[in-house]
């Protein structure tokens, strides 16, 4: 399957501790984004890079919440002291030039926090 | 700031019937616009885009929408909605230089067999 892949599908945690999700893009997509969707919403936007660099984070993005690319390829997304509120799914997508912008989403990542 | 309005959140219809789900954004700048369908557990999915050019676009599945930039809507249609079309609906803008999307709240979509 080349499409965009997340880990793990879910996560139950308890308040206070830290989690942290992988996304591995498409195949030499440069654009990778992450996005947060609670029941009932669309998807809201949280960061976005093109390749190893942090271009854009969204308001919020809390300090709790730090995302990297290191070397321009997957990304991982780590929430240090989980709140309640962070429950939610979290969605990766990629992109790139050549698919004209348009962006594709992986299965997301679902976090419970207790 | 850009947004996007869904207006119907959830939309009951019978087999073989039309379909038309709303969408209007607030932006004044050049716009993409993008419908995805989340069928139930599944990803989100690309049903059709607009970047420019011809305003009625179509996509997979016998969805079409038009673009109507006076009335800053992008509606999505189907002439004769299926039972497999039982999904989520989320239009979608990305405006200007943003490169990320900005999704309306969605709309569930029922077709009952």
């Amino acid at each position: 399957d080349t499409g965009v892949s997340q880990n793990p599908r879910h996560k139950i945690t308890k308040r206070g501790q830290n989690v942290t999700f992988r996304c591995d893009p498409i195949s030499e997509h440069n654009r990778l984004y992450w996005y947060r969707q609670t029941l009932g919403q669309g998807p809201e936007f949280l960061t976005y890079f093109q390749n190893e660099a942090q271009l854009e984070k969204s308001r919020l993005l809390s300090d709790r919440f730090s995302a990297e690319r290191p070397k321009g390829s997957f990304s991982t997304l780590e929430i240090q002291r989980t709140e309640q509120g962070d429950s939610a799914m979290y969605l990766c997508a990629s992109s790139s030039l050549g698919s004209g912008n348009t962006i594709y989403f992986g299965e997301g990542s679902w976090l419970t926090v207790v | 700031a850009q947004s996007v309005s869904q207006h119907n959140h959830h939309v009951i219809l019978s087999e073989a019937a039309s379909l038309e789900l709303g969408c209007n954004y607030s932006y004044g700048g050049t716009v993409n616009l993008f419908w995805y369908v989340q069928y139930p557990g599944q990803h989100l999915q690309l049903l059709l885009k607009y970047f420019s050019g011809d305003p009625l676009v179509k996509g997979i599945k016998g969805f079409e929408a038009e673009f109507i930039k006076s009335k800053f809507s992008f509606n999505l249609r189907k002439p004769s909605v299926q039972w497999s079309d039982t999904a989520e609906y989320f239009c979608a803008v990305s405006s200007g230089s943003a490169r990320q999307l900005t999704f309306g709240s969605g709309t569930q979509l029922t077709v009952l067999p």
